[in-house]
């Protein structure tokens, strides 16, 4: 079935660059998503990326898509200690383009020193 | 904005009780999902709705039923709860219009079970 893979932990220090890696099996995903969860929270959406584009930079955020190796990261500039989060990636299931249902990942959960 | 609304952020329940969460949008989204989200293992998928009455079974959906009488509210049943359902349960929306149309969170529920 289909699967998507993260690491569970990164520690960075405040200012510093963290790139967090995701691996995903199905390559007729239309859209890639990140998300955020902030302590006791729900999910937020991040930022999302369509499959023909490589890259996509929204401020902060840069997400890097490499369709061959079936891999996407999530890179946030400059961060900062309000970035400490859980962050999900996510793949649309195959053929769910209606309902849009998602293949989430573990998690990654980012720590921030100040 | 989408608001989706669950009935309670933290719940203490027993072995063996019938245990109702709900979830109410105010976004005449067609799609409605509930997940659980245990650490190390992400989110994964019990059962998804894309209409009223109608619903499908998602990962794990031993143990739970679900119902959607009216289209803004999709409602988890744990028949008679065991401590192995002890997690946060999310409930999402996503409406079908667009095709980058993402799936919205409400805030979680913490279940306990005893």
């Amino acid at each position: 079935g289909e699967d998507v893979e993260q690491s569970l932990f990164l520690s960075v220090r405040e200012g510093d660059s963290s790139v967090i890696n995701c691996t995903y099996t199905d390559s007729s995903s239309t859209y890639l998503y990140w998300y955020k969860q902030e302590p006791g929270a729900g999910l937020q959406l991040l930022t999302y990326i369509f499959s023909n584009m490589d890259m996509k930079q929204d401020q902060r955020l840069t997400v890097l898509l490499n369709k061959k190796d079936k891999h996407l990261s999530l890179r946030i500039a400059d961060t900062q200690t309000g970035d400490s989060a859980i962050y999900f990636c996510a793949e649309e299931e195959s053929g769910s383009s209606n309902t849009g249902k998602l293949i989430f990942g573990q998690g990654t959960t980012l720590q921030v020193k100040p | 904005d989408v608001k989706v609304t669950q009935s309670s952020r933290y719940l203490v329940k027993r072995t063996g009780e019938k245990v109702f969460l709900e979830c109410v949008q105010d976004m005449d989204h067609e799609n409605m999902f509930w997940y659980r989200q245990d650490p190390g293992l992400g989110l994964r998928l019990i059962y998804f709705s894309y209409d009223v009455k109608m619903k499908e079974k998602g990962d794990i959906p031993e143990g739970y039923s679900v119902s959607r009488e009216k289209k803004e509210r999709f409602s988890l049943i744990l028949e008679s709860a065991s401590t192995n359902q002890t997690s946060m349960y999310l409930c999402a929306t996503r409406g079908s219009r667009r095709a980058q149309e993402t799936q919205y969170f409400g805030p979680g529920t913490r279940l306990l079970v005893l």
